[in-house]
C-alpha cells in the first residue's frame, strides 16, 4: 500500500540555525500539507499546498516557515531561523484531491532544538 | 471555524471490556469526520472516517463510530479491547468537499489494563 515517508526520523539542530524537513507524498497525489504536534499537545495544521502554490496556512506558518516541491516527489519545509519553541513533531500528509479525499499521515520528523 | 473537543483525556479499561472514545465537533457548515490512531512513538494512521451515508462507519481493528448530527457527536466505540489498542486515538474534522485543513481535538489515550 503506498504511503507517506518523511526524512529524517529525528533532527537536533541549535537554536537559530536553518532545518528543511523533507517529505515524498502519495505519488498520484495532489495536495499536500504539514502539521505539527508539540510534546504533550494537540496536532495542529502549519500550511496546504496545491499546484505549486500555498493554498491555505496557520497563524503559526510565519515568515520563519517555507515550503517547496523542488521536484516531482518531494515536499519540503524549511524553518529558517530555528527557536526553541519549533522542537515539535512535524507531519507530512497528502491527499488525492477528489472531493472525498483522505489525507494520508506520515510518520513524522521529530525536531528537537537547543 | 471548526472545533473539536474530546473531553476525556485519559481512558483506563481493561482488557477485553468495551471502551467508547467521546467526541464532539462545532461547524457552521457540513463535514467529514475522522478518528486517527498514534502508538507510541509513531505517526499518525486513518481509523475510519465518515463522509456522507451511514452514520455508522467501520473502522480497522474492530472499532467502529457513530455520526450524531443532532448531537454533533462522532464516538468510538470497541466492543472487546486488546493490550494492542493501547494508544492515542485523535478526533478530527474538516470541512466537506476534500483538501481541506484537518483540525485535531486534543486527544484521548486508551490504556488498557491486563
Amino acid at each position: 500500500e503506498p504511503e507517506v515517508t518523511q526524512t529524517p526520523s529525528h533532527q537536533v539542530t541549535q537554536m537559530g540555525q536553518e532545518v528543511i524537513l523533507r517529505c515524498v507524498p502519495i505519488s498520484n497525489h495532489l495536495y499536500f500539507y504539514w502539521y505539527r504536534q508539540i510534546l504533550g499537545q494537540k496536532v495542529e495544521f502549519l500550511v496546504s499546498f496545491y499546484n505549486n502554490e500555498i493554498s491555505e496556512k496557520s497563524e503559526i506558518f510565519d515568515d520563519q516557515f517555507s515550503v517547496e516541491r523542488p521536484d516531482g516527489s518531494n515536499f519540503t519545509l524549511k524553518i529558517r531561523s530555528t527557536k526553541l519553541e519549533d522542537s515539535a513533531m512535524y507531519f507530512c500528509a497528502s491527499s488525492g484531491g477528489g472531493r472525498q479525499e483522505t489525507q494520508y499521515f506520515g510518520p513524522g520528523t521529530r525536531l528537537l532544538v537547543l | 471555524a471548526q472545533s473539536v473537543t474530546q473531553l476525556d483525556s485519559q481512558v483506563p479499561v481493561f482488557e477485553e471490556a468495551p471502551v467508547e472514545l467521546r467526541c464532539n465537533y462545532s461547524s457552521s457548515v457540513s463535514v467529514y469526520l475522522f478518528w486517527y490512531v498514534q502508538y507510541p512513538n509513531q505517526g499518525l494512521q486513518l481509523l475510519l472516517k465518515y463522509l456522507s451515508g451511514s452514520t455508522l462507519v467501520k473502522g480497522i481493528n474492530g472499532f467502529e463510530a457513530e455520526f450524531n448530527k443532532s448531537q454533533t457527536s462522532f464516538h468510538l466505540r470497541k466492543p472487546s479491547v486488546h493490550i494492542s489498542d493501547t494508544a492515542e486515538y485523535f478526533c478530527a474534522v474538516s470541512v466537506s468537499g476534500g483538501y481541506q485543513k484537518v483540525t485535531f481535538g486534543t486527544g484521548t489515550k486508551l490504556q488498557v489494563i491486563p
